[in-house]
């Protein structure tokens, strides 16, 4: 079965820079959540997004923007990377109405 | 929001044994209650949830028991296997607007099972 496609799987920044991460739900999941998780720690909830709209609004800096397109992909921009970015960022998607979530394969941001 | 609270952090049990994690959580409007294991490096993989309406649900030789009223659930694996050997988090639906489903996740328990 077709699963939540993340791209890239890795990604190395510079302080400062800037990063976009892509997220592919399973077909026919309209909904979409992007997790951060620190090594050790459990995966902490950023935002969601349903029908292009923002659905819910976790602990995300302000210096990250997310949004969801058309085809229910979605991306999360990440500007003035600082260190403590360092992660690994899940995305997961769901039915709306359905609790379950589904989660992609994590890309692995390093910030030098 | 909701807080999920999870015991032990570690947890070593010989092969063939059983193992139990437990949660807790703070908000009695949660009512989805999902377990996932997740092995270094890889995403949280769904094994097992229960709904608020049922007490207890088991597939293959995992079980989950949930008590509403003390608000807390918990996970068990039976004759554990070395491939059973990973990090396991639960977590709730936090509150909130119908249909957002955000996950908040205990602190996640490392499960050895020693051969």
């Amino acid at each position: 079965a077709a699963g939540v496609i993340q791209s890239p799987r890795h990604l190395i920044k510079e302080k400062r820079e800037t990063a976009t991460l892509k997220c592919y739900p399973i077909p026919r999941h309209d909904t979409v959540y992007w997790y951060q998780q620190g090594p050790g720690q459990d995966p902490q909830f950023l935002i969601s997004f349903y029908e292009k709209m923002q659905s819910d609004k976790g602990s995300i800096p302000d210096r990250f923007s997310a949004q969801q397109f058309s085809d229910y992909h979605s991306e999360l921009n990440m500007s003035s990377l600082e260190l403590g970015d360092s992660a690994l960022y899940f995305c997961a998607s769901s039915r709306r109405g359905l609790e379950t979530q589904y989660f992609g394969p994590g890309t692995r941001l390093l910030v030098l | 929001g909701e807080n999920v609270e999870q015991h032990p952090s570690t947890l070593s049990v010989q092969e063939g044994d059983s193992a139990v994690i437990k949660c807790t959580y703070s908000d009695s409007a949660s009512n989805y209650f999902p377990w996932y294991k997740q092995e270094l490096g890889k995403r949280p993989q769904l094994i097992i949830d229960i709904r608020s309406n049922v007490g207890e649900k088991k597939d293959q030789r995992i079980a989950v028991t949930l008590n509403k009223t003390a608000k807390h659930f918990s996970l068990h694996i039976t004759e554990t296997q070395p491939e059973d050997s990973a990090v396991y988090f639960c977590a709730a639906i936090s509150g909130g607007r119908s249909n957002d489903y955000k996950l908040s996740f205990g602190a996640g328990t490392t499960v050895t099972v020693r051969a």
